[in-house]
Order: C-alpha cells, then structure tokens, then sequence
C-alpha cells in the first residue's frame, strides 16, 4: 500500500534550467497538495489541485512556477529558469475526497541550484 | 506576524522523561494537525483535532485542542529515542483546504 510517491528525491539544476518535481498521490486520493521547505523556514503552502483542475494557487511565485495534475499520471511542478532561490525541499501531500481528511505528505524532493 | 507559534523552538530531553509541545493560533482553528518529521525525510502524519477540548492518543503521544480552539499542545510520556525528531503542528481555519504550518519543534533525546 504505497503512500505518496515523490521524484527524484534529490535534484541538482544549473542557475537557468528547468526544474520538474513528480508526485503520485496515494491511491484513491484526488487531492494535490505542493508545499515549499525553505532551510531554517517553515513549510508554505504553494497550491492545491485536483485532477485538471487547480483549486488554489495562492502560493505559487507568479513568475517560472507552474503546476498540473493530468488526468492520467503525476502531478508535476514545474520551475522554469531556475535561480538560487530555488533551493529547498519541495514537498507533495494528497488527500481524498470529502472534507476533515488529513494530508499525508510524501518523503519530498531536495532541489539544489548550482 | 506568524499565525502560528510553537514553542519550545527546540527542547533537549532525558530519556524516559515526559515532554510538552505547545502551538498557539492568532485565530480561531478548525481544525490542528500535528506531524512529525525526521531530518531530511518527510512528514508523518500523527494527529488531528478538530473538536474544542478533544484530546487523542496514539501510543505515547497525547494531543489536546483547547476548548477556545486557538492553542493546542502535544504531550509525550516516558520519551524514547525515536520519539527525536522535528514536530509540526499545522492549522486548518476552515475557508480552504491548505495547511498553514507553524515553524516546528526539533526534539533531542539524550540517552
């Protein structure tokens, strides 16, 4: 009974390249969550999505971020042009449907700029 | 301002001792999640509070709401060394599914 799934585990970018981080939820969840662990700082919420559909972005840095969840396979968050900034463990939490249901996270993806 | 507090930022305990985590809201919660997270790995789910007053155990792990639903605390007994770890309470205030996360206690047990 896999829980969430999330990778790579570690990522090393050049200043400049494109960043893409996978998550599969657990099975039978159709709720996505992409939160952001910056060092020494708390975990952020980055966005909320259900399947095709983004529910809540309110997170995500307006420019070079995106994030989708395909009908069919994981969900993908996706950094354009990446900068130093960018350094920070990227975590992926999914719930089911219905409300007053915990999200399980996933063990994350280490994201190091070079 | 954060909206939510932990406190102690760190605590160093004997092991075998008994522990307490508080987490404060500046708001009215719907709902307090508590996780545990190991260095460098994810988070593990432990606990959630909606109920002003509930009180929920799991193995030695006591978790309370209280009754104002703006403060909650996480109680361990006779601690162990996998009981280390970084612990994470996170609010729910009803109008969206997001978890806002509080900055997290590191627990160090000495053996």
């Amino acid at each position: 009974n896999a829980g969430v799934m999330q990778n790579p585990r570690h990522l090393v970018r050049r200043r400049g390249q494109e960043a893409r981080l996978r998550c599969s939820p657990m099975k039978g969840h159709s709720h996505v969550y992409w939160y952001r662990q910056l060092p020494e700082e708390g975990l952020k919420f980055m966005v909320y999505l259900q399947k095709e559909n983004i529910i809540d972005e309110s997170g995500m840095p307006k420019e070079r971020f995106s994030a989708e969840f395909p009908k069919e396979g994981p969900s993908i968050l996706r950094i354009q042009q990446v900068v130093r900034g960018d350094s920070a463990a990227y975590f992926c939490a999914s719930s089911p449907e219905g409300g007053n249901q915990p999200q399980h996270f996933g063990d994350g993806t280490r994201l190091s700029i070079l | 301002s954060q909206e939510l507090e932990q406190s102690p930022q760190s605590l160093i305990v004997q092991e075998g001792k008994n522990l307490t985590i508080n987490c404060t809201s500046s708001k009215t919660l719907y709902g307090l999640y508590w996780y545990k997270q190991k260095y460098g790995e994810g988070l593990i789910f432990l606990m959630m509070l909606q109920k002003g007053g509930e009180e929920k155990s799991h193995e030695k792990i006591t978790a309370k709401l209280d009754e104002k639903k703006q403060q909650s605390s996480l109680h361990i007994t006779a601690s162990q060394p996998s009981h280390a770890g970084i612990y994470l309470c996170g609010a729910d205030y009803g109008w969206d599914d997001k978890i806002i996360f509080g900055k997290g206690t590191r627990l160090h047990i000495l053996p």
